[in-house]
């Protein structure tokens, strides 16, 4: 099975600022990754699919990227409500397999 | 609105067995595959199980392969999963979430139903 190693483990940052979060496939995934972001206590919310298409609603601050194996989640102006863990996704030969989570706290 | 509503959770032995249960609404059941992830206490995603829009195709992770059975009725807009031979690490909040079509990723979740699985 394709593993996903997600870094960094927690993340702090200031509000305004931009954040990076990345996950590596352990083989080529071709684009098919997805990332979630999930508030304390509350159910996953889908950001981006297919590495870099922004889901329906998500503010234009979240963007993907990435090919390959490796893969990124950018955060511009990060604001109080980006706090949160976020999880990478990746669809392969029918299996799923998440990232480990970031957790994002403000400075 | 789509709402996805877990029920069937709870305390049970290792060994025995539990259903979970969830019922869609807001949408046209039977035109999405489905899934369930579930997520044990303070650490992250796992999925469990997937199934297709029609029920012919079910796909597991390994360590639930031949203990677990995910199932859909169509005409219900519900979907199942029979846990049997539970173990003490099958302990997590389970999830029912949607797929999105023809994208490998899970566009709507459900709050979440709580399994623990302790003697």
């Amino acid at each position: 099975d394709i593993q996903m190693t997600q870094s960094p483990a927690s993340l702090s940052a200031s509000l305004g600022e931009t954040v990076t979060i990345e996950c590596r496939a352990s083989e080529d995934i071709y684009n098919g990754l997805a990332w979630y972001q999930q508030k304390p206590g509350k159910s996953p919310q889908l950001l981006i699919y297919n590495a870099n298409s922004l889901h329906t609603g998500v503010p234009s601050r979240f963007s993907g990227s990435g090919s390959g194996t490796q893969y990124s989640l950018k955060i511009n102006s990060l604001q109080s409500e980006d706090v949160a863990s976020y999880f990478c996704q990746q669809y392969y030969d029918y299996i799923f397999t998440f990232g480990s989570g970031t957790k994002l706290e403000i400075k | 609105e789509v709402q996805l509503v877990e029920s069937g959770g709870g305390l049970v032995q290792p060994g025995r067995s539990l259903k979970l249960s969830c019922a869609a609404s807001g949408f046209t059941f039977s035109d999405y595959n489905m899934a369930w992830v579930r997520q044990a206490p303070k650490k992250g995603l796992e999925w469990v199980a997937t199934i297709s829009y029609d029920g012919s195709s079910t796909y597991y992770r390994d360590s639930v392969k031949g203990r677990f059975t995910i199932s859909r009725d169509n005409a219900k807009s519900t979907l199942y999963l029979q846990m049997d031979s539970l173990r003490s690490e099958d302990t997590a909040t389970y999830y029912c979430a949607r797929l999105l079509i023809l994208r490998p990723a899970f566009d709507y979740w459900g709050q979440g139903v709580m399994v623990t699985v302790s003697s």
